[in-house]
């Protein structure tokens, strides 16, 4: 168990539908990455928050959007849905950025299927 | 490019022998950290190994090694006696810590140990 946390574990939904994933990062943690995988693409990087505030995006759609909370959990919202969208999505915190600690702790991930 | 090159899609090894997987990274940073992570079948990314760039000695974990050449910008795992439950998809990936702060993945390994 790695300490980071993701709900739900499995979504069902139609394509043109909204959904959010959520994730609790490992006590202490100030950072959160998103991560896509899917069968085509293999595992992409999606965004990072630190502390609250996005600090780098990758590969991520317009549709598709982030926050941190003061709380530090952070959720990803992902609207008008396309099959494609189907994927494994992954949350991954870590203490800091990368010049303050190396490995990034992954969730359990989100699995979601767009019908 | 692809800044990751796992070339194996998929291993098949004697259970108690040892095993390589190969990765080839392409960077021209000099400062940056490569990773191996274990993925089962139950989907959640194990984290294994850390290299850093700057790092003299091969990095350990048990039975992980990192075999680093630098010069070949070749990072390959070495697992030692292999155990059936080392069946897993294994992702080499870097981190340019110049840069921002994602984890970039290789399209991985599909490792089966066989009894």
């Amino acid at each position: 168990d790695s300490g980071v946390t993701q709900t739900p574990k499995h979504l069902i939904t139609a394509t043109g539908q909204r959904v959010t994933l959520r994730c609790s990062p490992r006590s202490g943690d100030l950072s959160v990455y998103w991560y896509q995988q899917s069968l085509d693409q293999g595992l992409q990087f999606l965004i990072q928050y630190y502390n609250g505030e996005e600090r780098a995006k990758g590969n991520i759609l317009e549709r598709f959007s982030a926050q941190q909370f003061p709380d530090l959990h952070s959720e990803l919202n992902l609207s008008s849905l396309e099959l494609g969208d189907s994927a494994l999505y992954f949350c991954a915190s870590s203490v800091g950025p990368g010049w303050v600690s190396r490995e990034q702790f992954f969730g359990p991930g989100t699995r979601l299927t767009v019908l | 490019a692809q800044k990751i090159t796992q070339t194996q899609p998929g291993m098949f090894v004697q259970e108690k022998e040892a095993v390589t997987l190969d990765c080839t990274y392409d960077t021209s940073d000099q400062s940056y950290g490569l990773f191996w992570y274990k993925q089962p079948s139950s989907g959640e990314m194990i984290f294994l190994i850390y290299q850093g760039s700057y790092d003299e000695q091969n990095a350990t974990e048990g039975r992980y090694s990192l075999n680093f050449q630098k010069a070949r910008k070749s990072a390959n795992l070495v697992i030692s006696a292999s155990q059936l439950g080392d069946s897993a998809m294994y992702f080499c990936a870097m981190r340019e810590m110049n840069r921002d702060d994602k984890i970039i993945f290789g399209k991985g390994t599909r490792l089966h140990i066989l009894p």
